[in-house]
């Protein structure tokens, strides 16, 4: 079983709309969550992190962490054509400090 | 505040031979992660230093090693390259050791013919 699994895509979504993306954990003593974004040809860019269940905003972007279903979301609103994109989610075990990536997700806005 | 630093940004060696990749983290920053990303692998982890200590290694063989300095600046060797060495080598920085928000460098390419 993977580590870290996300769906690797393409989401389409059209501009304006929600665009959710997904991940899954297998290691339950998982406790720090991010989402990278990551360009084509660029490097991974840190949009949010989350430490405990519930929800976390910040502007358009909502992450949303289980840890009983290990399963961690972010939400994007009003999604924008420069939101085109991969999508990592990473993950840290207590205690240490190695992020563990899934593939990605790749995210396509249209116009 | 200035970001994590990465040079070169580029690099073309052949196999057999030997490279080094140098990143300057965030300001104040004491811990340097490194990164391989390819296509078919994702982002994979192998190394991380703080204080100068190697403090984690990932599942890679001995022909990567790495180093860090007293001003945190980190350094990544990889010798006798093999064809499949070709990729992304990214550095992340952080303020402590563990759990919290790491901060990628633009990373470096590298292709080996």
């Amino acid at each position: 079983q993977k580590e870290v699994e996300q769906n690797s895509g393409p989401l389409s979504v059209p501009e304006g709309a929600i665009a959710s993306l997904n991940c899954t954990y297998s290691d339950r003593v998982s406790q720090s969550f991010f989402w990278y974004r990551q360009y084509s040809g660029k490097s991974p860019e840190l949009i949010m992190s989350i430490y405990s269940n519930g929800d976390k905003e910040d502007g358009r972007f909502t992450a949303q962490l289980n840890k009983a279903s290990q399963y961690v979301s972010l939400l994007i609103r009003d999604s924008q054509p420069s939101d085109s994109a991969t999508y990592l989610c990473a993950v840290l075990r207590g205690g240490y400090s190695t992020l563990t990536f899934g593939k990605g997700t790749m995210l396509l806005v249209s116009p | 505040k200035a970001g994590v630093t990465q040079t070169p940004r580029y690099l073309i060696k052949t196999r057999g031979q030997q490279v080094t990749l140098s990143c300057s983290p965030i300001s104040g920053h004491r811990s340097v992660s490194w990164y391989q990303q390819t296509p078919g692998q994702g982002l994979q982890f192998l190394f991380e230093y703080f204080s100068e200590t190697q403090r984690n290694k990932g599942n890679f063989p001995g022909r990567f090693s790495g180093r860090q300095f007293s001003n945190s600046r980190s350094e990544m060797n990889v010798s006798t390259l093999e064809l499949g060495d070709s990729a992304l080598y990214l550095c992340a920085s952080s303020l402590a050791v563990a759990g919290v928000e790491q901060f990628f460098g633009p990373g470096t390419r590298l292709t080996v013919l």
